[in-house]
């Protein structure tokens, strides 16, 4: 019943720090998606893939990068931390963007830089 | 691209009383359509989703939504509410031209005793 785990759950950097997050789903689903979520913003892609060994550029890919070596897990990389990326990260995967599907999501990581 | 507009960002409505949130979208393709709700400090749950088989979407928890496509609207409603209703509720819509999945910037539901 693992569905789609996010690790970890709560990061506190440094500006400058690096730090990967690491999204792992179960469900062979094939898309896979990163998420921030900022108040009175909603969820805002990051970046996204449709498989393994493919990522694309979501709405606010800057200062972000992500890999698909593996189909179960979407890394989201930050190489020098900025005190503007500190929210909320959401990781989902899917099956499908059509039909009767739907997207799973992670528990969501609280990272802090300061 | 496709986008989603959450035409209020707060929305007040008194216990027992009837809700309406507000979804309008953009999409050049066949849309599949999503509410989504987040309560305080916690992740994501879908209430329902629109795929194209019945305009008229019905969802956990009472909640319903109807798919009007001359309007490019997809409101969702609530009879009567409830104090646990109130959470941040989420339009999303995603489509097969770009794999992307897009929320709307959220609308948040207050319940008023």
């Amino acid at each position: 019943n693992a569905g789609v785990t996010q690790t970890p759950k709560f990061r506190v950097l440094k500006t400058g720090q690096s730090m990967t997050l690491l999204c792992a789903q179960d469900m062979n689903h094939e898309y896979m998606y990163w998420y921030r979520q900022d108040p009175g913003m909603g969820l805002r892609l990051i970046h996204y893939s449709v498989g393994e060994g493919t990522t694309a550029k979501g709405e606010v890919p800057d200062g972000y990068n992500v890999s698909r070596l593996k189909k179960q897990n979407f890394l989201l990389g930050l190489e020098s931390a900025a005190p503007s990326q500190t929210s909320v990260y959401f990781c989902a995967s899917s099956y499908s963007v059509v039909g009767n599907t739907e997207a799973f999501f992670g528990q969501g990581t609280r990272l802090t830089v300061v | 691209a496709q986008s989603v507009t959450q035409l209020d960002s707060h929305v007040s409505v008194s216990e027992g009383t009837p809700v309406l949130l507000r979804c309008n979208y953009s999409s050049s393709y066949s849309p599949s359509l999503f509410w989504y709700v987040q309560h305080p400090n916690k992740g994501l749950q879908l209430l329902l989703k629109y795929t194209s088989a019945a305009t008229l979407v019905k969802g956990i928890n009472g909640f319903e939504a109807e798919f009007k496509k001359s309007e490019t609207s997809f409101h969702l409603t609530k009879p009567s509410a409830h104090m646990s209703d109130a959470a941040e509720y989420f339009c999303v819509v995603s489509d097969r031209r770009d794999d992307k999945i897009i929320f709307g910037k959220g609308t948040r539901l207050h319940i008023l005793p």
